[in-house]
């Protein structure tokens, strides 16, 4: 199947810092990528679908000034955490979509000191 | 808006026995995909079966199928001859239908189910 591929798979970051999380499609293009979040041993929630070339659409709940989403390119689009404070450390995963079928990354997790 | 929901948070089995893990879901929708998604230790969700609404016939996938009650509502998974590798966290997910896809690819996860294989 398809490869959805997330960078990095860990990061560490200070209260107050950005943090930037890639999401590729190695062998696919994808024009549309969706990013969740998974709080521990919780479901995954729906942040935000980016749409290559436009804006992203958030869900309800979700700030977009905090999380901001580019999707500059049919394969990868990034989730930035902006001036991140510790109510952010999450799992963050990213899927996208390919002949139908959806496929993950392998999540990243932010931890926010 | 849709539920999904899954009142089984934790069960386990021995290995080689059958397991089923439940899920409910609700929804308005007349067409809609189901799903079970397993996410093991590694944290990455993988694809176990996939079931469209329309389709009377339950889903298959060696080992894993499931029963799928359009009426009732209810989509559950079948794990056979389970295996140690099985162990991990199920997801049961939905997903409705809309003619040419695209940024409607939303899936909604119920809260999910720990199944842990033991030997």
């Amino acid at each position: 199947g398809a490869v959805v591929s997330q960078h990095p798979s860990r990061v560490i970051c200070k209260s107050g810092t950005s943090v930037k999380i890639e999401c590729r499609s190695l062998d696919f293009q994808a024009t549309t990528m969706f990013w969740y979040r998974q709080f521990p041993k919780k479901s995954l929630m729906l942040m935000a679908t980016s749409n290559e070339g436009s804006k992203a659409t958030y869900e309800q709940g979700v700030e977009k000034d905090k999380f901001l989403i580019n999707h500059a390119s049919l394969t990868l689009s990034t989730l930035t955490v902006t001036s991140a404070h510790p109510e952010d450390s999450s799992f963050y995963i990213c899927s996208a979509r390919d002949s139908g079928e959806l496929f993950f990354g392998e999540g990243s997790r932010l931890t926010v000191l | 808006a849709q539920t999904v929901t899954q009142s089984q948070p934790e069960m386990s089995v021995q290995e080689a026995e059958t397991v089923t893990l439940s899920c409910t879901y609700d929804t308005s929708e007349n067409n809609y995909y189901l799903f079970w998604y397993k996410q093991p230790p590694s944290r990455q969700m993988i694809l176990v079966i996939r079931q469209e609404a329309y389709k009377q016939q339950n889903a298959t996938e060696n080992r894993f199928s499931v029963n799928f009650q359009k009426a009732a509502k209810s989509f559950s998974l079948k794990i056979s001859d389970s295996q140690l590798g099985d162990t991990a966290m199920y997801f049961c997910a939905f997903m409705k239908h809309v003619l040419g896809g695209g940024s409607n690819y939303k899936l909604t996860f119920g809260k999910g189910t720990l199944l842990t294989v033991n030997p």
